[in-house]
C-alpha cells in the first residue's frame, strides 16, 4: 500500500474550515484514499473515501488532485467536538488491510 | 444495537501470562479486525478475519493468536504476554460490501509488568 505524508499538527478556529492536507505521491491506479479520525483514545471512526472524484457527505468532502498523488479533507465549519487525529490511508485490500500513520492532531479553538 | 463491544476495558498483566481478549458485534458483519495502537503512534493490524471460518495474518502477528468464533466473536489471546505487548488494543468490524467502513470498539488497555 501507497505510504502517505501528513502534517502532525495543525489548528483552526472554531467555525471556520479545516484543510487537512494528505500527500500520497506513490498511490496506485486501484488504491483508494480513506480518511478516519480518532477523538481522545476512542476507537477511530470513518470519515470519507474516494477513488479519484472528489467527495462530500455530511461529515465532510474529499478533494483528490487530477494526478492523486494528494489529497484534502475538508470539514467546513469545525466545531470544538472535531478536536482529534485524522489519518489520510490509501489501501487497495479490499478494505482489509488498512495502514494507520501518525496522522494530523487537529485543535480546534474558540 | 450496541455496535463493537470489547472485554475487559482494562488489564493488567504480569510477564509470562496468558489472557484472551474479547470482541462481539451486532450488526451482522463478515470481516472483523483487531488491532493495536502504541503510544503516540497509529494502529497496527494484529489479525483479521474477511469471513466466518478464516483469519489471516496482519503487519504484527507475532505473539498473539485469534479464533473466529461464530460471525459475531472474534477473540485474540496473548499466550505469554511480554512488555513489548502493553498496548491498547482495538477490535473492529466491516460490512462485506462496504469496504471503506470499518466500525471500532472502545479499545482494551492492556499493561504487562
Amino acid at each position: 500500500d501507497a505510504k502517505t505524508t501528513q502534517p502532525p499538527s495543525m489548528d483552526c478556529a472554531e467555525g471556520r474550515a479545516a484543510n487537512l492536507p494528505c500527500n500520497h505521491s506513490t498511490i496506485s491506479g486501484n488504491e483508494y484514499v480513506y480518511w478516519y479520525r480518532q477523538i481522545h483514545s476512542q476507537g477511530p471512526q470513518y470519515i470519507i473515501h474516494g477513488l479519484k472524484n472528489n467527495e462530500t457527505n455530511e461529515m465532510a468532502s474529499l478533494i483528490i488532485t487530477e494526478d492523486r498523488k494528494s489529497s484534502t479533507l475538508i470539514l467546513p465549519h469545525a466545531t470544538l467536538r472535531d478536536t482529534a487525529v485524522y489519518y489520510c490511508i490509501v489501501s487497495g485490500g479490499g478494505g482489509n488491510k488498512l495502514t494507520f500513520g501518525t496522522g494530523t492532531q487537529l485543535k480546534v479553538e474558540l | 444495537n450496541a455496535g463493537v463491544t470489547q472485554t475487559p476495558k482494562f488489564q493488567v498483566l504480569k510477564t509470562g501470562q496468558s489472557m484472551t481478549l474479547q470482541c462481539a458485534q451486532d450488526m451482522n458483519h463478515n470481516s472483523m479486525y483487531w488491532y493495536r495502537q502504541d503510544p503516540g503512534m497509529g494502529l497496527r493490524l494484529i489479525y483479521y478475519s474477511a469471513s466466518e471460518g478464516t483469519t489471516d495474518k496482519g503487519e504484527v502477528p507475532n505473539g498473539y493468536n485469534v479464533s473466529r468464533l461464530n460471525k459475531r466473536e472474534f477473540s485474540l489471546r496473548l499466550e505469554s504476554a511480554a512488555p513489548s505487548q502493553t498496548s491498547v488494543y482495538f477490535c473492529a468490524s466491516r460490512e462485506f460490501l462496504a469496504f471503506y467502513e470499518q466500525y471500532f470498539g472502545p479499545g482494551t488497555r492492556l499493561t504487562v509488568t
